[in-house]
C-alpha cells in the first residue's frame, strides 16, 4: 500500500498547455509539500501545507497553484506550460515535528515541449 | 542566507572502499539534519536524521552520519561500499531559525565500480 502517491508518474504536454500533478498520503501526516528537483538533480521546495493551510509558499510564478482539499491530499495545478517547468515534480508529507524525514511520492516527470 | 553546501559533485569508487561524503550547512540555532539517498529511477528515501542526542547516528543499509557542531558538518560515512549503494545523496537541514524550512544540498553521484 503506497504511502504518498503521485499521479501522473509521466506527463507530456505542449506549451500553453494547463495541467494538474495529484498526490496522496496515507500516513496521516499532517504536513504535505510540493518539491521541484531539475535536470541538475537540484530540489527547490516549492510550497506547504499544514492541515490545509498553505504554510511555505516560495517564489513561484503564480500560475503554480497548489489545492489541499484535505490533510491528505496536495495537488498541483499548472496553467499555461513552459518549457522550463519541465522537471520531476515531488510530493512529500511529513507528521508535523520538523525534526521528522520526509516520506516522497514516486514524482511527476512533467516535459513540456 | 541559510544554505547547504555538499562539496563533492560526483564520487567513483571500487567495492569495499570507505565512503565519506560531506555536508555542510549556514544556519544558526538548532538544527536538524538529513541524509536522503534516490536510486536511479526512484524517489527519495530517508537514510537517517540527528536531531539531538548522540552526534553520531546509524542510518539504514550500513549508513552513518556524525553532526559536528563546530564546524557545522554533518558528513556521510560508509566503512565499505556496495555496487548497490550506486545513488545520488542528498544532504538536507532545516533550523528554528529558518522556519522549520527543509533545504536540500545539491546533491552528490556516487557511482561504485563493482
Amino acid at each position: 500500500d503506497t504511502a504518498v502517491s503521485q499521479t501522473p508518474k509521466y506527463l507530456v504536454t505542449q506549451m500553453g498547455n494547463d495541467k494538474s500533478i495529484k498526490c496522496e498520503q496515507n500516513l496521516g501526516h499532517d504536513t504535505m509539500y510540493w518539491y521541484k528537483q531539475d535536470s541538475k538533480k537540484f530540489l527547490k521546495i516549492m510550497f506547504s501545507y499544514n492541515n490545509k493551510e498553505l504554510i511555505i509558499n516560495e517564489t513561484v510564478p503564480n500560475r503554480f497553484s497548489p489545492k489541499s482539499p484535505d490533510k491528505a491530499h496536495l495537488n498541483l495545478h499548472i496553467n499555461s506550460l513552459e518549457l522550463g517547468d519541465s522537471a520531476v515534480y515531488f510530493c512529500a508529507s511529513r507528521p508535523g515535528g520538523a525534526d521528522y524525514g520526509y516520506t516522497f511520492g514516486s514524482g511527476t516527470r512533467l516535459t513540456v515541449v | 542566507a541559510q544554505s547547504v553546501s555538499q562539496h563533492n559533485h560526483h564520487v567513483i569508487l571500487s567495492e569495499a572502499a570507505s565512503l565519506e561524503l560531506g555536508c555542510n550547512y549556514s544556519y544558526g540555532g538548532t538544527v536538524n539534519l538529513f541524509w536522503y539517498v534516490q536510486y536511479p529511477g526512484q524517489h527519495l528515501q530517508l537514510l537517517l536524521k540527528y536531531f539531538s542526542g548522540d552526534p553520531l547516528v546509524k542510518g539504514i543499509k550500513g549508513f552513518e552520519a556524525e553532526f559536528i557542531k563546530s564546524k557545522f558538518s554533518f558528513n556521510l560515512r560508509k566503512p565499505s561500499v556496495q555496487w548497490s549503494d550506486t545513488a545520488e545523496y542528498f544532504c538536507a537541514v532545516n533550523s528554528n531559525t529558518g522556519g522549520f524550512k527543509t533545504i536540500f544540498g545539491a546533491g552528490t553521484r556516487l557511482f561504485v565500480k563493482a
